[in-house]
């Protein structure tokens, strides 16, 4: 029973345009949702992160958006640099309950 | 500064060795979740520590796993007689409090291969 899924395991995006990343949730108690990059061989690095109470958090390239109803939420990477290649998680958790994370999404970004 | 710092990055045990894996959190830090990563999965919860109280340990598989952290810093997770489907990455991560929003930090892992 998965709470958090990313239904896409891999993404390749020319450098200059738009990565756009997709997550699912299907408990509706979540009320922070956070994304995370993960280079081989590192832990996770904390990307960028949005509450329930917002639909939208920006933070220099990256955007993440939140459809609530949709239980729905996007990572944008605009313009997307042969940096970002790497894994991308998106997690969730309910008050200070511990965050349940999706299997990830590989972005390769082609230059 | 010191991030979190996990050891050793990579260990190989033969099925029933027991094993232990150190998590050095940022200094400071209340929080400290161990994580278990198979392959080509996100990382799955074990259990969390606020200072040396083991707060949850819902997510150990079995018995066979036990952690602790009895100065409220280090903590290790020792599995015993590990078996094949041990194998994974496991992550260690801390954060500065116990807020829903407080970020975790995580470390490099401990990749466990299980013969």
């Amino acid at each position: 029973d998965q709470q958090v899924k990313q239904n896409s395991p891999s993404l390749s995006v020319q450098e200059g345009r738009i990565s756009i990343l997709n997550c699912d949730y299907t408990n509706s108690m979540f009320d922070y949702f956070l994304w995370y990059k993960k280079y081989p061989a590192e832990g996770p690095t904390f990307l960028i992160s949005i509450s329930s109470i917002k639909d939208k958090n920006e933070d220099g390239r990256f955007t993440v958006f939140l459809n609530k109803s949709a239980k729905h939420l996007s990572l944008h990477i605009v313009p997307s640099q042969p940096g970002d290649s790497a894994v991308y998680f998106c997690a969730a958790k309910r008050g200070n309950t511990p965050l349940v994370f999706g299997k990830g999404t590989r972005l390769s970004v082609i230059a | 500064g010191a991030g979190v710092s996990q050891s050793p990055r990579y260990k190989v045990a033969k099925r029933g060795q027991d094993v232990a894996l150190r998590c050095d959190p940022i200094s400071g830090h209340v929080s400290l979740f161990w994580y278990q990563q198979a392959l080509g999965q996100g990382p799955e919860f074990l259990t969390y520590f606020q200072n040396e109280a083991q707060l949850d340990k819902s997510g150990l598989p079995s018995d066979r796993f036990f952690a602790e952290r009895p100065e409220g810093s280090v903590s290790t997770l020792k599995i015993q007689r590990t078996q094949q489907e041990d194998s994974a990455v496991y992550l260690c991560a801390s954060s500065e409090e116990i807020l829903a929003s407080e970020t975790q930090y995580f470390g490099p892992g401990t990749r466990l291969l299980v013969l």
